[in-house]
């Protein structure tokens, strides 16, 4: 396995405003995404991070909405633009390891809610 | 288009009743099937997949490509089982998640 860290694991924002959230693991990584889970319900994949490219974005997300990096392996960012209420949720980033049997791996999440 | 399915928002159990967590899928091709397991206050976690085809925790899955189905199975529920279960599809280097199952084990 692996220790996959994320920032913040919590924070409480005004609408209007951007957050950043940050996910570095301690391994090597072959795969990483990040996830949203909106209380009550599954886990929607947001965009698939590509190391020094821009980021694969899934139906109904957008990068002017959901800017992610990824500059090395290990190290991504997510940032939510402009939030409103809609946007509180549980923000996941997940990887899978290289040399691993190719499962997800799941950082704590970030609990984002937006006033 | 894919879709994991599972069709039961809550199943509560006693413990020592036979538990089984329903999941359907629908994918043009031939996915690799997860099970992954939320503990209250702890992160996602992998419980098995279709093709280790193993046992964990007294769990098992099978993999039934007939019905499109991979049904979570465990003959005598223990308390300690009560969490969030999800059944995850993985192709074409995405996976993909069902609602997810909350499973209470009553004492």
């Amino acid at each position: 396995s692996a220790v996959i860290s994320q920032k913040p694991s919590r924070d409480i924002c005004q609408r209007g405003t951007s957050l950043t959230i940050q996910c570095q693991v301690d391994s090597q990584v072959t795969m990483m995404f990040w996830y949203r889970q909106q209380p009550g319900q599954s886990l929607t994949l947001i965009a698939t991070a590509n190391q020094g490219s821009e980021a694969t974005y899934e139906s109904g997300f957008v990068i002017d909405k959901f800017p992610i990096s990824r500059p090395n392996l290990t190290f991504s960012t997510l940032t939510v633009s402009n939030m409103s209420p809609e946007d509180s949720s549980i923000y996941l980033c997940s990887v899978v390891l290289a040399g691993g049997g190719g499962e997800l791996f799941f950082g704590e999440g970030s609990r984002l809610t937006v006033l | 288009a894919q879709r994991v399915t599972q069709p039961e928002k809550l199943l509560s159990v006693f413990k020592g009743a036979p538990v089984e967590l329903k999941c359907n899928y629908s994918y043009s091709g031939s996915p690799e099937l997860f099970w992954y397991v939320q503990y209250s206050r702890q992160r996602l976690q992998l419980l098995l997949r279709h093709i280790s085809r193993e046992s964990i925790k007294g769990f098992t899955a099978d993999l039934n490509k007939g019905e499109t189905s991979f049904h979570l199975k465990k003959p005598f529920a223990q308390e300690e089982d009560s969490a969030m279960y999800y059944c995850a599809l993985s192709g074409r280097n995405k996976f993909y998640f069902g609602s997810g199952t909350k499973l209470n084990v009553k004492p």
